[in-house]
């Protein structure tokens, strides 16, 4: 089944403890992104990728770092977690960019930092 | 920053009632407007991608469509059932995926 998967779905951490959330999509994508969504905001774009080692920043990447060394995998790096990391997190994909693809969601990481 | 607006923010509405929500732009500078379905719980599913002025598509009871130059895209829900209720989010696509915050539609029996 074509999917985008996310690990862990629901993580409870302390401030300052690093994490990592997976991100894994099975149908050969070169685009992968990843977003926030808090409440009254629209998802916001954290970082994205082109392709296998090409990333950049989205709008609101402070505090977040990733890594793009397979095609398939986009993990999302909090090295310091604060508070204001609290959020719903979505990677997503699409087989590339530039003319309109469809993203791909994955199933979202409910993230609260305390 | 492009704002991507979506309204209203939410609606209840009965069985069987049609609807629709209206997501607005300040820009025709873009290559296609995304619909998406989010259910709670789940991701965001694309309804539609929509590419030109006077753009049309339709999936079931489900329509949307597209003006650029008035900066403004309509989605048309015909006949709403409890299983339509999500929040539906439009994006526009340029050189990143900009989403406005959503239409929360719930639709009781």
């Amino acid at each position: 089944e074509a999917q985008v998967t996310q690990n862990p779905r629901y993580l409870i951490t302390v401030t300052g403890k690093k994490l990592t959330v997976t991100c894994s999509q099975n149908m050969n994508h070169e685009y992968m992104s990843w977003y926030r969504q808090d409440p009254g905001l629209g998802l916001r774009q954290i970082y994205y990728s082109m392709n296998v080692e090409v990333t950049d920043k989205g709008d609101v990447p402070e505090g977040y770092k990733v890594s793009r060394k397979e095609k398939r995998n986009f993990p999302l790096i909090l090295e310091s977690p604060s508070p204001n990391q609290t959020s719903l997190y979505f990677c997503a994909s699409s087989l590339f960019w530039g003319t309109g693809e469809t993203q791909y969601f994955g199933p979202g990481t409910r993230l609260l930092v305390l | 920053i492009l704002n991507v607006e979506q309204s209203p923010q939410s609606l209840h509405v009965q069985e069987g009632d049609s609807t629709n929500f209206t997501c607005s732009f300040p820009s025709s500078n873009f290559y296609a407007l995304h619909w998406y379905r989010w259910e709670t719980a789940k991701s965001p599913e694309a309804l539609f991608v929509m590419t030109l002025n006077g753009d049309e598509k339709k999936k079931g009871r489900i329509s949307a469509t597209l003006n650029t130059k008035e900066g403004y895209s309509y989605l048309y829900i015909k006949g709403s059932q409890p299983e339509d209720s999500a929040t539906y989010l439009c994006a526009l696509y340029t050189d990143k995926l900009i989403f406005g915050t959503g239409t929360r539609l719930q639709v009781f029996p």
